[in-house]
């Protein structure tokens, strides 16, 4: 199985910080892999698709980027809302494998 | 509106039964790969199963031999048929769709509310 390894696990940033998301896979994945958000009681919700496609609706200030088994998951400038987990997923195999989570606080 | 709506979730024995329903509405089951991801309360989340367009089935190791995924095509309706439940399946269970890769399932791009399933005596 793919093991997916997101740093860090919890986040404390301000409004505004320039927020960066690591995740590695255990092997290539190439760049099947998505990124999404969690906010807490609710259902995830899709951010970045193909490593750096951004889903339809979602805010400029997401990006991706990575291939291979380094990614990375970026908000420009941290906004309110952004409070949540983050999870990044691998869809290359079976079975399909999440990261355990980075939780984004604020300061 | 596009969505899923899952129901069945409630509180069961260990070794007990229960199965998972997820209503669509807005697109058809049957012609999306459909799956189920789970989350432990306070944990991250884990895929557990995944229906082809044509039938096909995948599952995680840990559902193997115990889970089935199913749908009812008139009804539009993905299932999830658990058996021999253990308290480490306690869990929100999410349905949701993948996007069409072609010859295989993407990423999730639509998600169900989840629905709570508790294993204890």
């Amino acid at each position: 199985d793919i093991q997916m390894t997101q740093s860090p696990s919890t986040l404390s940033a301000s409004v505004g910080d320039r927020v960066t998301i690591t995740c590695r896979a255990s092997q290539s994945i190439s760049r099947w892999l998505a990124w999404y958000q969690q906010k807490p009681g609710k259902a995830p919700n899709l951010l970045v698709y193909k490593a750096s496609s951004l889903e339809s609706g979602v805010p400029s200030r997401f990006s991706g980027s990575g291939s291979g088994t380094d990614f990375t998951l970026t908000i420009s400038s941290l906004q309110p809302d952004d409070l949540g987990t983050y999870y990044c997923q691998q869809y290359n195999s079976y079975p399909w494998t999440f990261g355990q989570g980075t939780k984004v606080e604020f300061k | 509106e596009v969505q899923l709506v899952e129901s069945g979730g409630g509180l069961v024995q260990p070794g007990g039964s229960l199965r998972l329903s997820c209503v669509a509405a807005g697109f058809t089951v049957s012609n999306n790969y459909m799956s189920w991801v789970r989350q432990a309360p306070g944990k991250g989340l884990e895929w557990v199963s995944v229906i082809y367009s044509g039938g096909s089935t995948y599952y995680a190791h840990s559902v193997t031999g115990r889970f089935t995924v199913s749908r009812d095509n008139v009804r539009n309706t993905l299932y999830l048929q658990m058996n021999s439940l253990r308290a480490e399946d306690t869990a929100v269970y999410y349905c949701a769709r993948n996007v069409d890769g072609g010859s295989y399932p993407d990423y999730f791009d639509l998600w169900g509310q989840g629905t709570l399933v508790t294993v204890s005596s």
